[in-house]
C-alpha cells in the first residue's frame, strides 16, 4: 500500500522566511501527490496536486512543490511566509489499488513569528 | 463552488449510543468519503462510496458504518458509540469514481465527543 511520511509534526518559521514542509511517500508505480491545508476551524482544502504533467508544481497563495523520483519527495515550499499561511498542511497520496482513495500523512503545524 | 455540509459541528453522545453524522454535498459527485482526524495521526479514511448504495472499506471501518441512499448524501453511523470515537469526524467528495487524481472538497469537519 501507498504511504506519506510528514517529518515535523509542527514547524515555527518569522514573518519573510523560508517555509519548507517535508513529504516523503513511498509508492511502487507513480503516483499522484497532494497538499492540503487546514485553517483553523475549517476543512481542508487543495493547496496543489502532481499527476506527472511537470515536476515543479505551483499552487495558490504562493506555494509550490517539487516532485523528485530520486528522493521520493515531495516537499512543499513558499519563499516568503505571511501570518496567514499559519495553519496545519497534509501530504496525501492516491491508492492506485483502489480509485478514488486518497491516503494522508499525519500533517505538520506550520506557526509564523512575528 | 462545490459544497459540503456536514450536520453538526459539535456533537456530544454517551457510550453506547448510536450516532448519526450526515453528510451532504451539491454538486453531483459520485464518490463521498469519512475520514476522521486525530492529532499526530492525521486522516484516516474510515469507508467511502463511490455510487449510490457502494461502499468500500477504509483504513479504519471497525465500529462504523455507512449509508448512502441519495447520490447527493452519505451517513455514517456509530452502532455503539464509544470514547475511543472521540474525534473530528470529515466528509469528503470528488466527482469521478474512475479517477485517482480527483480533488477531495472537505466539509467543515464534526467534532464528537462520546462521554
Amino acid at each position: 500500500a501507498q504511504s506519506v511520511t510528514q517529518l515535523g509534526s509542527h514547524v515555527s518559521v518569522s514573518e519573510g522566511a523560508l517555509v519548507l514542509l517535508r513529504c516523503n511517500y513511498s509508492s511502487s508505480v507513480p503516483p499522484y501527490l497532494f497538499w492540503y491545508v487546514q485553517y483553523p476551524n475549517q476543512g481542508l482544502q487543495l493547496l496543489l496536486k502532481y499527476t506527472s504533467a511537470a515536476t515543479l508544481v505551483k499552487g495558490i497563495n504562493g506555494f509550490e512543490a517539487e516532485f523528485k523520483k530520486s528522493e521520493t519527495s515531495f516537499h512543499l515550499t513558499k519563499p516568503s511566509a505571511h501570518m496567514s499561511d499559519a495553519a496545519e498542511y497534509f501530504c496525501a497520496v492516491s491508492d492506485h489499488s483502489s480509485a478514488s482513495k486518497i491516503i494522508f500523512g499525519s500533517g505538520t503545524r506550520l506557526s509564523i513569528r512575528p | 463552488d462545490v459544497k459540503v455540509t456536514q450536520s453538526s459541528r459539535y456533537l456530544v453522545k454517551r457510550t453506547g449510543e448510536k450516532v448519526f453524522l450526515e453528510c451532504v454535498q451539491d454538486m453531483d459527485h459520485e464518490n463521498m468519503f469519512w475520514y476522521r482526524q486525530d492529532p499526530g495521526l492525521g486522516l484516516r479514511l474510515i469507508y467511502f462510496s463511490y455510487d449510490v448504495k457502494m461502499k468500500e472499506k477504509g483504513d479504519i471501518p471497525e465500529g462504523y458504518s455507512v449509508s448512502r441512499e441519495k447520490k447527493e448524501r452519505f451517513s455514517l453511523i456509530l452502532e455503539s458509540a464509544s470514547t475511543n470515537q472521540t474525534s473530528m469526524y470529515l466528509c469528503a467528495s470528488s466527482l469521478y469514481k474512475a479517477s485517482t487524481n480527483e480533488k477531495l472538497f472537505f466539509g467543515s469537519g464534526t467534532q464528537l465527543s462520546v462521554l
